[in-house]
């Protein structure tokens, strides 16, 4: 079984400045992938992000980075310089190779940006 | 290039009654899952399609059935609804042996 926490309801940031995201997940299988999502009050949900568990280095896209720790087992979600639209829900997801790769959802964190 | 779509936007029934959703995948795809989210709570998985067969299947009972077309479209059909099944649904396409998954705006479905 794979489980996916998310244990920041909600989180505040000023524009402009980084923001962290915690996830940590459980799963006994060696191969897998962490996933986050962006949920705005729109309700699609938009990818931000992948990192397989056999890459070595921490996945990177734009202003998103994800700090892969595989040993702690969590894949924090790290925005740099904040912006208005970044406010909205952010979900972390894992699929495994025993669960063929379906995702598990966290609850997901609300992250609301102040000017 | 159009992404993922979804029809209705939203839908109210009443209990007892019976609700299809529809959902168009990205082009390119091939592959169609169905999430369920209640409110505050993340997508839970409830199906996959591929090749016109169910793939894989959640914890979620037998009312729940969909149906994948031979142009990759979906369904999602929901019997005997209960006030529970309100929901956003968010179908999700993707290529077979990739792991990204697109998703849809989703189905605001409220059952009275």
């Amino acid at each position: 079984a794979q489980k996916i926490t998310q244990t920041q309801p909600g989180m505040f940031v000023q524009e402009k400045e980084a923001v962290t995201l915690d996830c940590t997940y459980d799963t006994s299988d060696p191969s897998y992938g962490l996933f986050w999502y962006k949920q705005p009050s729109s309700g699609e949900m938009i990818f931000l992000i992948y990192q397989g568990s056999y890459d070595q280095q921490n996945a990177t896209e734009g202003r998103y980075s994800l700090n892969f720790q595989k040993a702690r087992k969590s894949a924090n979600l790290v925005i740099s310089a904040s912006q208005l639209g970044d406010s909205a829900m952010y979900f972390c997801a894992m699929g495994s190779s025993g669960g063929s790769y379906i995702p598990t959802f966290g609850r997901g964190t609300s992250l609301i940006v102040h000017p | 290039d159009a992404g993922v779509t979804q029809s209705p936007t939203h839908l109210i029934k009443t209990r007892g009654q019976q609700v299809t959703l529809r959902c168009s995948p990205k082009s390119g795809h091939d592959t169609v899952s169905w999430y369920q989210q209640a409110l505050g709570q993340g997508p839970q998985f409830i199906f996959q399609y591929y090749e016109e067969e169910e793939r894989q299947r959640g914890n979620f009972p037998d009312r729940f059935s969909g149906h994948q077309f031979p142009n990759y479209s979906s369904e999602l059909n929901v019997n005997a609804l209960l006030l529970g099944d309100s929901a956003l649904y968010l179908c999700a396409s993707s290529s077979r042996g990739l792991n990204e998954q697109f998703f849809g705006p989703g189905t605001r479905l409220t059952v009275l």
